[in-house]
């Protein structure tokens, strides 16, 4: 079946970058989205990007697609205190909507 | 932007009462509306689907008589928990598919606690 996984944990330095990476399987996804979750929060959507693209950066955030590894990066720039949270990435299809979620993967920074 | 409503964001109750989850997308028509629930430390898991004016899709293993999911406007669904016991104590978060850009967005979600 559908699946989408991810690392578990990354634990980075304030300043440095963060990179997560998730893997899913089902080709027809069209959509690849990355979720922050803060504790206690619901989901916060951070960014997408479609299947017909490569790249996509919005300020400190680049996410980078590889459709034929069906791989997904999330980048974060100069990582602050305040990107501490859980990142899910998750594949979706625009034919049925749904969403196959990650397991999240736990950005820790440390001062 | 478009905003998903989900309410209550939290709720305790006793054994044996249902509880009500509503899921309103504020600023656009949502022809599909998704139910998930995650449990601590878990990654959230897709419970129904649910489309305007047709009964909901329920994945494998998630009991429909116990989950009961109405979906009766474009804007609005909701995620009704009936006899509540303990184990469904979690956190449940809604999405509606946009019907126009095809986009999912996420409601806050609701912490149940069932006591």
């Amino acid at each position: 079946g559908e699946d989408v996984e991810q690392s578990l944990f990354l634990s980075v330095r304030e300043g440095d970058s963060s990179v997560i990476n998730c893997t899913y399987t089902d080709s027809s996804s069209t959509y690849l989205y990355w979720y922050k979750q803060e504790p206690g929060a619901g989901l916060q959507l951070l960014t997408y990007i479609f299947s017909n693209m490569d790249m996509k950066q919005d300020q400190r955030l680049t996410v980078l697609l590889n459709k034929k590894d069906k791989h997904l990066s999330l980048r974060i720039a100069d990582t602050q205190t305040g990107d501490s949270a859980i990142y899910f990435c998750a594949a979706g299809s625009s034919n049925t909507g749904k969403l196959i979620f990650g397991q999240g993967t736990t950005l820790q920074v440390k001062p | 932007g478009a905003v998903v409503s989900q309410h209550p964001s939290w709720v305790i109750c006793k054994s044996g009462t249902s509880v009500k989850i509503e899921c309103r997308s504020l600023d656009f028509q949502a022809t599909t509306m998704f139910w998930y629930r995650q449990f601590p430390k878990q990654s959230l898991m897709l419970m129904a689907t649910s489309n305007e004016g047709s009964k909901a899709t329920y994945e494998q293993g998630v009991e429909k008589d116990k989950f009961l999911i109405n979906h009766a406007s474009l804007t609005l669904s909701t995620l009704t928990v009936t006899s509540a016991h303990p184990e469904d104590s979690s956190f449940y978060i809604c999405s509606a598919n946009h019907a126009t850009n095809e986009k999912l967005f996420f409601g806050s979600g609701t912490q149940l606690s069932v006591l």
